[in-house]
């Protein structure tokens, strides 16, 4: 049984760049919720996806954007990159019917010089 | 908005020890979940265990359990017979309980946890 899969594991990227940052959940799994989490820091709510749409949001501006697929899997973008973007990028997933258990990705280390 | 707070950024262990890691939250509502996540330095987040609100009785799992103080508001985490292998920094998580808040998860700070052979 396939546990939730992100990629790539490390991104470096300039400043005014864009990046796209990918999840695959665990099996069975329907909803994906991304998290930013800097250095030494708790993760951060980004946003949530199931049902292909964004369902809850937290305050991170619209240079981040997502999508899910049919497949459930689920994509992260940013826009006009940041310094202050380079952070850890969490993907975690669950069963809608058994919210209250998320699994977590690997994560994607974003590095922005 | 609710908010959850560690206020040890660093705790450490002897071998088969126990320790205790505390965490306080504040919230008005009555439906919610706790959780303790841990993060070793391989980054994955791993779910340690879970508290339902609604359920007195404090979660355990294996050497991991829970102090709940639902009125003082405080989930603290008790790991006994401390392993080498649960060296990692520990994660307290706070998820409101059903209505639109499905999965948001409000993380505290952390506590980077050291245990000593």
């Amino acid at each position: 049984d396939a546990g939730v899969t992100q990629s790539p594991t490390h991104l470096i990227k300039t400043r005014g760049q864009q990046v796209t940052l990918r999840c695959s959940p665990k099996s069975g799994h329907d909803t994906v919720s991304w998290y930013q989490q800097a250095l030494g820091q708790g993760p951060q709510f980004i946003f949530q996806y199931y049902e292909e749409e964004e369902r809850q949001r937290g305050n991170f501006p619209d240079r981040f954007s997502g999508h899910q697929f049919p497949n459930y899997s689920s994509e992260l973008n940013v826009n006009a990159l940041l310094l202050g973007d380079s952070a850890l990028y969490l993907c975690a997933s669950s069963l809608r019917g058994q919210i209250n258990t998320q699994y977590f990705g690997p994560g994607t280390r974003l590095t922005v010089l | 908005a609710q908010t959850v707070t560690q206020s040890q950024p660093e705790m450490s262990v002897q071998e088969a020890e126990t320790v205790t890691l505390s965490c306080t939250y504040d919230t008005s509502e009555s439906d919610y979940y706790l959780f303790w996540y841990k993060q070793p330095p391989s980054r994955q987040m791993i779910l340690v265990i879970r508290q339902e609100a609604y359920k007195q009785q404090n979660a355990t799992e294996n050497r991991f359990s829970v102090n709940f103080q639902k009125a003082a508001k405080s989930f603290s985490l008790k790991i006994s017979d401390s392993q080498l292998g649960d060296a990692a920094m520990y994660f307290c998580a706070y998820r409101r309980g059903g209505g639109t808040s499905y999965g948001k998860l409000t993380f505290g700070q952390g506590t980077i946890l050291t245990v000593h052979p």
